[in-house]
């Protein structure tokens, strides 16, 4: 069974450009979440999306993050206009929506902002 | 809100048992589990414990609930340097909003 998908896996920007990343989950799999990991710290989640739907985005900094799930499968998150706090490494995690919430992970994109 | 709470780091020599400890807030957690991440690497599901158990048992791994004092701990028997990276402890809870609230995790470092 193939894992969650995650590209890229590292990017550099500087402060104020835009930068979007992609996440193909688990085939199947009909709730996906984008977590933020700073480093030293746990992932905190930003988003969670059920098929094509938004359950949770309370976290998500609206005026600059944003995040769509079309057709319920891939799903993209976009920075516009990036700051230097937004340097974290973005993790897509998908789950069949059972009982268990088991959680698998993707490898995380690295973004760092200058 | 949910807190989840961690020691920073850990370290044991090779063929030593560690334990990693955990402790929560949020009452209604359903699910606790212990994630795996290695440098550079996504995060990996060891095991999970349901909140109406005490104990829970896989190969190496032994988990350990105290719901009424809202602690966690992970036993890893033999440990080995392969076991060397940073666990995280993580709770959901049956809200319908199921995704985890993480603690700031365990630098596990193994010592030939």
């Amino acid at each position: 069974e193939a894992g969650v998908a995650q590209s890229p896996r590292y990017k550099i920007i500087e402060k104020r450009q835009s930068v979007a990343f992609w996440c193909n989950p688990i085939s199947g799999h009909a709730t996906l979440y984008w977590y933020q990991q700073i480093l030293g710290q746990g992932p905190k989640l930003l988003i969670q999306f059920q098929n094509n739907g938004v359950v949770d985005d309370s976290q998500l900094p609206k005026d600059r993050f944003s995040a769509e799930r079309l057709k319920g499968v891939d799903s993209t998150l976009k920075i516009q206009p990036a700051k230097l706090e937004d340097s974290a490494v973005y993790l897509c995690a998908s789950s069949v929506y059972s009982s268990t919430d088991t959680q698998y992970f993707g490898p995380g994109t690295r973004l760092t902002v200058l | 809100g949910e807190d989840v709470e961690q020691s920073l780091f850990l370290s044991v020599r090779e063929g030593d048992s560690s334990v990693i400890n955990c402790t929560y807030t949020d009452s209604s957690s359903t699910y606790l589990y212990w994630y795996k991440q290695e440098p550079g690497a996504g995060l990996q599901l060891l095991t999970y414990i349901f909140s109406n158990m005490d104990m829970k048992q896989d190969q190496r791994l032994t988990v350990l609930l105290n719901k009424k004092d809202k602690h966690l701990s992970l036993r890893i028997a033999d440990t080995q340097t392969g076991d060397s990276a940073i666990y995280f402890c993580a709770e959901s809870n049956d809200t319908g909003r199921r995704a985890l609230t993480f603690g700031s995790g365990t630098r596990l470092q193994v010592q030939p």
